[in-house]
């Protein structure tokens, strides 16, 4: 029982192109993240959504679309692709209950050519 | 700002030495919590600490918040090469999890 999956696991895309990642939990949690690690392994928070709500937004270019239909699933949409975008893409999910701890989907490679 | 600085970015060891990472934050902190990613991996919770001069164990590793809860550690004891990976410490503060910049432990058997 995967508790964070997203998908696809692996895009490789053009240049202008646009492309959506996509990412479920079910473990019940109210909070859910999408985090970038670059080549160098850095991880930086993109946004988080609290039972559908942005309330984290990082200075994130706007070609950049969160989607949140319901608390379970978030969703990312990228437009106008660019080199700098080709990066590691994780979904993550926490519930500020007690030890408030982050749960890592497997993570999207996303190359832009 | 909100980042916290780790210690070395890569450490490489012989199977069997120890390993340590730092983390050092210029603001206290409310809590301090560790995460580890396997090559080709997502980072996974170890353990969060909390109190001033906090010592957890699991097996043989060991963490600990420093007494001003403005640095912690991350200490390994004779490295196995499953321990290769990347360690993160990790600032959490009202929703927003903010991460070290990792150090990359590489360990040759």
């Amino acid at each position: 029982d995967t508790a964070v999956s997203q998908t696809p696991k692996y895009l490789v895309t053009q240049m202008g192109n646009d492309k959506s990642i996509k990412c479920e939990q079910n473990l019940g949690h109210d909070t859910m993240y999408w985090y970038k690690q670059d080549s160098k392994k850095f991880l930086k928070i993109m946004f988080s959504y609290n039972n559908k709500e942005l309330i984290i937004n990082e200075t994130v270019p706007n070609r950049f679309s969160p989607k949140s239909p319901d608390k379970a699933h978030l969703n990312l949409h990228i437009n106008s692709l660019e080199l700098g975008d080709s990066a590691v893409y994780f979904c993550a999910s926490s519930h500020p209950q007690g030890t408030d701890v982050l749960t890592f989907g497997a993570g999207s490679r996303l190359t832009v050519l | 700002g909100q980042q916290v600085m780790q210690i070395p970015q890569y450490q490489h060891v012989q199977e069997g030495e120890d390993f340590t990472t730092y983390c050092n934050s210029s603001t206290t902190l409310s809590n301090i919590q560790w995460y580890k990613q396997r090559p080709g991996g997502h980072p996974v919770f170890l353990i969060q600490l909390v109190k001033s001069g906090e010592v957890k164990k699991q097996k043989r590793l060991t963490f600990q918040f420093g007494e001003a809860k403005k640095n912690s550690s991350l200490h390994i004891t004779a490295t196995q090469t499953t321990d290769v990976g990347t360690y993160f410490c990790v600032r959490y503060n009202f929703n927003k999890f903010y991460f070290g910049s990792g150090t990359k432990l590489n360990v040759k058997p």
